[in-house]
């Protein structure tokens, strides 16, 4: 079945340092993907749509020029927290949408900002 | 997309068959009913999806009423490791570019 890989798994950073999140899709082409952002004892929320080849469409409230994405291939996207703090810290995934339209995700990435 | 409404949590014991309930009242004819779970601090698992039709596979059966309105899951035999937040979400099927919006899910909990 279709899989995505996401790295690292954990992180912890230094506040004011930049993270970059790769979300890769082993086994088949993905143009759109999306990254979530969970806090403890919450729900999955939607950052932001990840299409390759365009610029990443953000939800409300989500700023761009901290939360940076790059879906330079068909098999490959990139979350930046850039000048991290620790109100960043939080569980982030990943989810890629295969011509199915079957939508599988990453494992997460437990990021700390200390 | 359309609203879902899940209880909490829900307790089950091993072995048994646990239904989770999912209130859709106001999906419109083109949404289809997805679940999907996530067992602590990994990624969601998809489990299956239908749009009016019950549908079975090797993980769980849905169970779709006939004015859609709304679902239930079915783990036939659940075990300790299906303990997770189980989520239901509609959204019109097909295509790319249509995002997951996630609820905040039943919790279920598997006792030996």
């Amino acid at each position: 079945g279709a899989v995505v890989s996401q790295h690292p798994s954990w992180v912890i950073c230094k506040s004011g340092t930049s993270v970059k999140i790769e979300c890769r899709s082993l086994d088949f082409q993905a143009t759109t993907m999306f990254w979530y952002r969970q806090f403890p004892k919450q729900s999955l929320m939607l950052m932001a749509t990840s299409n390759e080849g365009s610029k990443a469409t953000y939800e409300q409230g989500v700023e761009k020029d901290k939360f940076l994405i790059n879906h330079a291939s068909l098999t490959l996207s990139t979350l930046t927290v850039t000048s991290a703090h620790p109100e960043d810290s939080s569980f982030y995934i990943c989810s890629a949408v295969g011509h199915m339209g079957g939508y599988t995700f990453g494992s997460g990435t437990r990021l700390t900002v200390v | 997309d359309a609203k879902t409404t899940q209880p909490t949590s829900m307790d089950c014991a091993e072995g048994r068959a646990a239904n989770l309930p999912c209130n859709h009242s106001t999906i419109s004819g083109n949404e289809y009913v997805y679940w999907y779970r996530q067992i602590h601090s990994q990624g969601p698992q998809y489990i299956i999806h239908g749009l009016k039709n019950n549908e079975t596979n090797e993980m769980a059966s849905l169970i779709i009423t006939e004015d859609r309105k709304s679902s239930t899951l079915i783990l036939p035999h659940a075990t300790l490791r299906d303990t997770a937040v189980y989520y239901c979400i509609v959204r019109v099927g097909g295509g790319s570019n249509y995002k997951l919006t996630f609820g905040k899910g039943t919790l279920l909990t598997v006792n030996p």
